[in-house]
């Protein structure tokens, strides 16, 4: 069965730099979250979309920003990067009637290396 | 705000015997309960979840419990084998739309042979 697919599965870029995460939820899925996982941590909620529109928004900075666009997939674009940024990127998907209020479905990630 | 403690941090057992993890939180609103199992470097995995109209559920060697008058949950692991060392997250959230999920800390759990 098709997964949350995300990429790219490995970023490095320098400080100050721009970066563009893609995520390609399941087919079907009306629902998109974005968390940020840092070493040893727990995964921290950054934004989520239900039906392409924005739907909350956790600890994400000013310089990131997300959309979900026509065809359901979402980016997450990041910009002035700075060497805390560097973490573990997940994006989730889910069914709202299904899993109401939860990523059920976790893409493998995408790991942002800023140096 | 809205918190989930989740204790302990770590827990080894030996193969055969049963896990506990536990949690509590914070937002009496809260009335979904997901467990994840995290693999070193992979994503998280939903791997059974609990409704606040329901005290216990139960999927094969995997149980949860709810007890919304003390604000605490559950995962019991019985019977533990190799592969169910990983980290495990408890989680709550308001099912009422597609909102954030607060996550517990997360319990490294290691099976010993």
């Amino acid at each position: 069965a098709a997964g949350v697919i995300q990429s790219p599965r490995h970023l490095i870029k320098e400080k100050r730099e721009t970066a563009t995460l893609k995520c390609y939820p399941i087919p079907r899925h009306d629902t998109v979250y974005w968390y940020q996982q840092g070493p040893g941590q727990d995964p921290q909620f950054l934004i989520s979309f239900y039906e392409k529109m924005q739907s909350d928004k956790g600890s994400i900075p000013d310089r990131f920003s997300a959309q979900q666009f026509s065809d359901y997939h979402s980016e997450l674009n990041m910009s002035s990067l700075e060497l805390g940024d560097s973490a573990l990127y997940f994006c989730a998907s889910s069914l709202l009637s299904q899993y109401p209020g939860v990523a059920a479905f976790f893409g493998q990630g995408t790991r942002l290396t800023v140096v | 705000g809205e918190n989930v403690e989740q204790h302990p941090s770590t827990l080894s057992v030996q193969e055969g015997d049963s896990a506990v993890i536990k949690c509590t939180y914070s937002d009496s609103a809260s009335n979904y309960f997901p467990w994840y199992k995290q693999e070193l470097g992979k994503r998280p995995q939903l791997i059974i979840d609990i409704r606040s109209n329901v005290g216990e559920k139960k999927d094969q060697r995997i149980a949860v419990t709810l007890n919304k008058t003390a604000k605490h949950f559950s995962l019991h692991i019985t019977e533990t084998q190799p592969e169910d060392s990983a980290v495990y997250f408890c989680a709550a959230s308001r099912d009422s739309s597609a909102s954030k999920i607060i996550f517990g800390s997360g319990t490294r759990l290691s099976i010993r042979p």
